[in-house]
């Protein structure tokens, strides 16, 4: 599976989106793109996936580059419950369930 | 539905001793897998299962066992403990295809 480069933190003003970027410029053509998060001492929660074109959900948007090399998890109005580590990973469907989760990203929403 | 459930919550050992960490989840999925989580690390892949009997081995899987009898059950077996397994474990389950993964909510392991 591709890696990923994620920032180590980044901040965010409750109420306002939240942009978290992630790297994956070996991604292959059959790879997805998937996002979890942990908050603090919590197991991970899945939040959203794609492959080429932008999804949303409930919980956020994704928004994959027309290369696929990069995407963007936006949480549209951060709250101060959105604070965790931010996990992008990119997997084969049907392939290895070996999942890599690097360091993710540190969102802290401040108030 | 409960999701995944793993149990204990919090365990501590001694060095040399074996336990068996359980996991249960209730939503018929036919992948498991366990995870570890050490302190500034992401999550590494210990073992997998992609349905009852089947299992495999992940990132990190030297001192731990697993077997898949059932659907709703993957136990992950510490042989002796070491200092070194002291770590968060997470359980998590999903069905084939896109879905993502259900984690539980960790076993604080604690090898002394």
């Amino acid at each position: 599976d591709a890696k990923t480069t994620q920032p180590p933190s980044m901040d965010c003003a409750e109420g306002r989106a939240a942009n978290l970027p992630c790297n994956h410029s070996t991604i292959s053509g059959n790879e997805y793109v998937y996002w979890y998060r942990q908050i603090h001492s919590q197991g991970p929660q899945y939040i959203i996936h794609g492959l080429k074109n932008n999804e949303t959900n409930e919980m956020a948007s994704l928004i994959i580059t027309e290369d696929r090399k990069s995407s963007t998890l936006i949480l549209p109005h951060a709250t101060l419950r959105d604070t965790a580590v931010y996990y992008c990973i990119v997997r084969v469907v049907g392939g290895s369930e070996k999942l890599v989760f690097g360091k993710g990203t540190k969102l802290t929403v401040n108030p | 539905n409960a999701g995944v459930t793993q149990t204990p919550k919090f365990q501590v050992l001694k060095t040399g001793q074996s336990m068996t960490l359980q996991c249960a989840q209730d939503m018929n999925h036919e992948y498991m897998s366990w995870y570890r989580q050490d302190p500034g690390m992401g999550l590494r892949l210990i073992h997998y299962s992609v349905g009852a009997g089947i299992t495999d081995q992940g990132e990190v899987p030297n001192g731990y066992n697993v077997s898949r009898s059932t659907t709703e059950d993957f136990p992950l077996r510490l042989l002796s403990a070491a200092p070194s397994q002291t770590s968060v474990y997470f359980c998590a389950s999903r069905n084939p295809g896109r879905d993502g993964y259900t984690f539980g909510s960790g076993t604080r392991l604690t090898v002394v």
